[in-house]
């Protein structure tokens, strides 16, 4: 089944600075890559996504860039802000396949 | 904005207890599902629905666990007897299941569960 690693496990940013967080995954067949943002307590909360057919994808501050030749996808966020700081997991799923998710990243953005 | 709704959001328990966990999805997604998320982990699907009907629930313990969607809206998950390594949030999230598609997930607050 698939495999889906991320790194790093916490990230710490100056408030301004740009903050990017890698994720992995193993089955080619994979077609779907969402980010979740999940605060303390609270259900993941989708930021974005990205489908195999394209490889980068921007909204606002938020982009995430698809490599599927190297089975590959990052979150990148610029400008952070203190209410950035939260728990970001990465997923991966195939169409008829559970969706698999990372291990997450603590990101802190200190003001 | 239409939200996945879950209740409780908090269940403490002791072990070899009942417990039962709810959630109603967003009003017209047909795909509902259970994952369980263990402290500094990413979610976990227990279970799949496609209206009434399980899909995929591979990940379920069955022997312990149990999962309804009889209406083919809202879900129940419960848990009896419950075990120590039960302790975790239950979260709940549908889509709308277009066949053929991966439609995207959208999550409820989750269920803290804390078995003692």
């Amino acid at each position: 089944g698939e495999n889906v690693e991320q790194h790093p496990s916490t990230l710490s940013v100056q408030e301004g600075d740009s903050a990017v967080i890698k994720c992995t995954y193993s089955d080619s067949a994979s077609n779907y890559f969402p980010w979740y943002k999940q605060e303390l307590g609270k259900g993941p909360q989708l930021i974005i996504d990205i489908r195999s057919n394209v490889g980068e994808k921007k909204d606002q501050r938020i982009a995430v860039t698809l490599n599927k030749t190297a089975k590959h996808f990052s979150l990148h966020i610029t400008e952070t802000q203190p209410e950035d700081s939260a728990v970001y997991f990465c997923a991966a799923k195939v169409t008829l396949g559970d969706m698999r998710f990372g291990a997450g990243t603590r990101l802190t953005v200190k003001p | 904005e239409a939200e996945v709704a879950q209740s409780p959001r908090y269940k403490i328990t002791e072990k070899s207890q009942a417990v039962a966990f709810w959630c109603d999805p967003i009003s017209g997604h047909a795909t509902l599902y259970w994952y369980r998320q263990i402290l500094g982990q990413g979610p976990e699907l227990l279970v799949q629905f496609q209206d009434e009907s399980v899909v995929d629930d591979s990940q379920l313990p069955k022997d312990r666990f149990s999962a309804e969607r009889l209406k083919g809206v809202d879900s129940t998950l419960k848990i009896q007897p419950a075990e120590l390594g039960d302790s975790a949030m239950y979260l709940c999230a549908s889509s709308l299941g277009l066949e053929g598609t991966t439609d995207t997930q959208y999550f409820g607050p989750g269920t803290r569960l804390t078995v003692l």
